[in-house]
């Protein structure tokens, strides 16, 4: 979707680095997310964001912090990465009451 | 404990036959339902939604069916394409809240051709 990009696509890094992915949109969406998308597990959400500033914890946030200092950025952080993080992780967008649109998603590896 | 499931991993049509993609959810709060596209390396794709207030909703080739009593949605295609080989995800909302989804864990369709 060219509304919505995330960077980087691929990285791979080591455990106890910190690690910070960023999604990109230009669509002035409200809503924010961060999912990740794990084999048997379908894709579970980490964090969201409902405005600026305001973000709130998903099913699987240990981890995991995020922040939203402008409408069109939402960064996650893996403070100290484990292996157990090693997944591909998606950022969506959404107005309210409209269906979410996913960027192409960020394949994290951590050795 | 998940919420929304899709018992079926896979699934093989031929090219023009119909594809039934299942769905079932165990929280009666959800009031709004999804089906999404993936394709490898690339995001899910939205496709088709349905609130709880209604029981079908068609658009072109895709049609999505909720029955409400029996905690229970369907996908069908007709007729299948080669093109529409992918995982299908399915999602359930409770909209009043924050719009957060839960997703299933996907069919892999493949059409036959």
């Amino acid at each position: 979707d060219a509304g919505i990009t995330q960077s980087p696509r691929h990285k791979v890094t080591e455990t106890g680095t910190p690690v910070t992915l960023r999604c990109h949109q230009t669509e002035n969406h409200r809503y924010m997310y961060w999912y990740r998308q794990d084999p048997g597990h379908g894709l579970r959400l980490i964090h969201y964001s409902y405005g600026v500033k305001d973000t709130d914890k998903g099913e699987v946030s240990d981890g995991y912090s995020v922040s939203r200092s402008k409408t069109e950025d939402f960064l996650l952080t893996l403070e100290s990465a484990t292996s157990s993080q090693t997944s591909v992780y998606f950022c969506a967008i959404s107005d309210p009451q409209a269906p979410q649109h996913f960027g192409d998603g960020t394949r994290l590896s951590i050795l | 404990d998940q919420q929304v499931k899709q018992n079926s991993p896979s699934l093989s049509v031929q090219e023009g036959r119909i594809s039934i993609l299942n769905c079932d959810y165990t929280n009666s709060m959800f009031d709004y339902f999804l089906w999404y596209k993936k394709y490898p390396a690339e995001g899910p794709t939205f496709l088709i939604s349905i609130s709880s207030i209604k029981d079908k909703n068609e658009d072109g080739r895709f049609t999505v069916f909720l029955n409400k009593s029996a905690k229970h949605l369907s996908l069908h295609i007709v007729p299948s394409q080669p093109g529409d080989s992918a995982v299908y995800l399915c999602a359930a909302s409770a909209r009043s809240g924050t719009y957060k989804y839960i997703f299933g864990t996907g069919t892999r369709l493949k059409v036959l051709a």
